[in-house]
């Protein structure tokens, strides 16, 4: 059972747009739940990051709006630039748990010019 | 700063052969540590994690092994590969939440 789900699997948007990036799980003790981002031919890096005290996070051109009740979290970037095109991993850790985090399939980013 | 070294970048390996992957770190001491795999275009599935020298935790059994030698060391093994253990394997390193990766070892099971 996947315990975190990502979607669109690919998306591509033109430079300028927002371009919005879903994720939901199942598990509500799940406290902890960061984006990473994955580059061709890099390491994946922590991208940014929220807890459910909070229901928006914001870091310059990326923001992640949280659902507690619906279990749902999406990553908007906005203002897309081509140097955005990467592979965007939704995670999940429970309380104390840093040692599992649980990531999603990911969501292929391609920002057009 | 610390650093995430994987050797070997890239191994073609032989179905039944035995593997063994490697990572160390430098510039931390008492690493968390982890080995996680990716199927080509795959999740990031986390295998094991280790907190101390000798310890490892399995997370998900997919007929590897690993092993933690020393305290900068992380070691991932096994004695017969499979067709399904190709991928990517990532090592990284934690710096309280966040997870520092090494730049991964392609592996080709034929």
């Amino acid at each position: 059972q996947q315990q975190v789900r990502q979607s669109p699997q690919s998306l591509t948007v033109w430079e300028g747009e927002t371009a919005i990036l879903n994720c939901s799980y199942e598990d509500s003790t799940f406290d902890y739940f960061p984006w990473y981002r994955l580059f061709p031919g890099e390491s994946p890096a922590l991208l940014i990051a929220i807890r459910p005290v909070s229901n928006k996070k914001e870091d310059g051109r990326f923001t992640i709006f949280f659902n507690k009740r619906e279990k749902k979290l999406s990553l908007h970037i906005t203002d897309s630039q081509p140097g955005d095109s990467a592979t965007y991993f939704c995670a999940a850790s429970r309380p104390g748990s840093f040692n599992k985090l649980t990531f999603g399939a990911g969501t292929r980013l391609a920002v057009c010019p | 700063a610390q650093t995430i070294h994987q050797w070997p970048v890239a191994e073609i390996k032989a179905v039944g052969s035995p593997l063994s992957l490697g990572c160390t770190i430098k510039g931390k001491s008492s690493p968390n540590l982890y080995w996680y795999w990716q199927a080509t275009g795959g999740t990031l599935q986390q295998l094991f994690y280790s907190i101390t020298v000798g310890q490892v935790e399995s997370v998900v059994q997919l007929n590897l092994s690993a092993s933690r030698p020393k305290d900068d060391q992380f070691i991932l093994s096994t004695e017969k590969l499979l067709l399904s253990h190709s991928g990517f394997y990532l090592c990284a390193s934690r710096v309280g939440e966040r997870l520092f990766f090494g730049h991964g070892t392609k592996l080709s099971v034929l």
